[in-house]
């Protein structure tokens, strides 16, 4: 069964940094090209950005409203996806879900505010 | 910056047939776009239903379907039912990166 289950979401202060990650079991993870997706509360959803696997570059596409802030990684070894956030702006804030190849999250919620 | 359009809010009677749309900014979408589709219950996570303009994943019922048509993605819900009220998204790549479209309220009424 594939499992994306994210942590590390929580309150912060503009400015502050956070950051989220995803673990993910049941597929092969090195395989797989993943996505960040963001929902505003009572908003649509947002695309955040994207790691492709190392097979294919393992290069990362962005979001104009988050590139230069946002970075995303993954470890492989760890089967694990990363979010790291900086410079924080209130309108960050949301549910953050990984998404990988038709499957999704459950989501995180980074809240900013001072 | 592309923007991708959806009607906002479609109304279908249960058993009706309804196509959703899915345009971008640029111009016409393509296959080149992948475009995806997603459903969105209240409360719950998003869904894939479609990817790569028609393909399916294992969970999609048969009456959801995926095309290009005049221009644009289309999803389109053969013989509605009442459980498929709910918000739906397109997602279309240009250039590497995504756009999500601003999503349409389905309601099943």
């Amino acid at each position: 069964e594939v499992q994306l289950v994210e942590s590390g979401g929580g309150l912060v202060k503009p400015g502050e940094s956070l950051g989220l990650s995803c673990a993910a079991s049941g597929f092969t993870f090195s395989n797989a090209w993943m996505t960040w997706v963001r929902q505003a509360p009572g908003k649509g959803l947002e695309w955040v950005g994207r790691i492709k696997s190392k097979t294919d570059g393992g290069t990362t596409d962005y979001a104009a409203p988050v590139k230069g802030r946002f970075t995303i990684s993954r470890d492989d070894s760890k089967n694990t996806l990363y979010l790291q956030m900086n410079s924080l702006k209130t309108e960050d804030t949301a549910v953050y879900y990984c998404a990988s190849t038709n499957y999704w999250g459950q989501g995180t919620l980074v809240t900013v505010s001072s | 910056q592309t923007v991708v359009t959806q009607e906002p809010s479609l109304t279908v009677s249960p058993g009706g047939t309804v196509t959703l749309t899915c345009a971008s900014s640029t111009g016409a979408v393509t296959s080149d776009y992948y475009p995806n589709w997603f459903q969105q219950k209240p409360g719950q996570a998003p869904r894939t239903l479609i990817y790569s303009t028609s393909n399916k994943p294992s969970w999609t019922p048969a009456r959801f379907s995926g095309s290009l048509l005049g221009g644009k993605a289309a999803l389109t819900l053969s013989g509605v039912q009442p459980e498929d009220e709910a918000e739906y998204y397109c997602l279309l790549y240009s250039g590497g990166a995504g756009v999500f479209g601003g999503g349409t309220k389905l309601t099943v009424l």
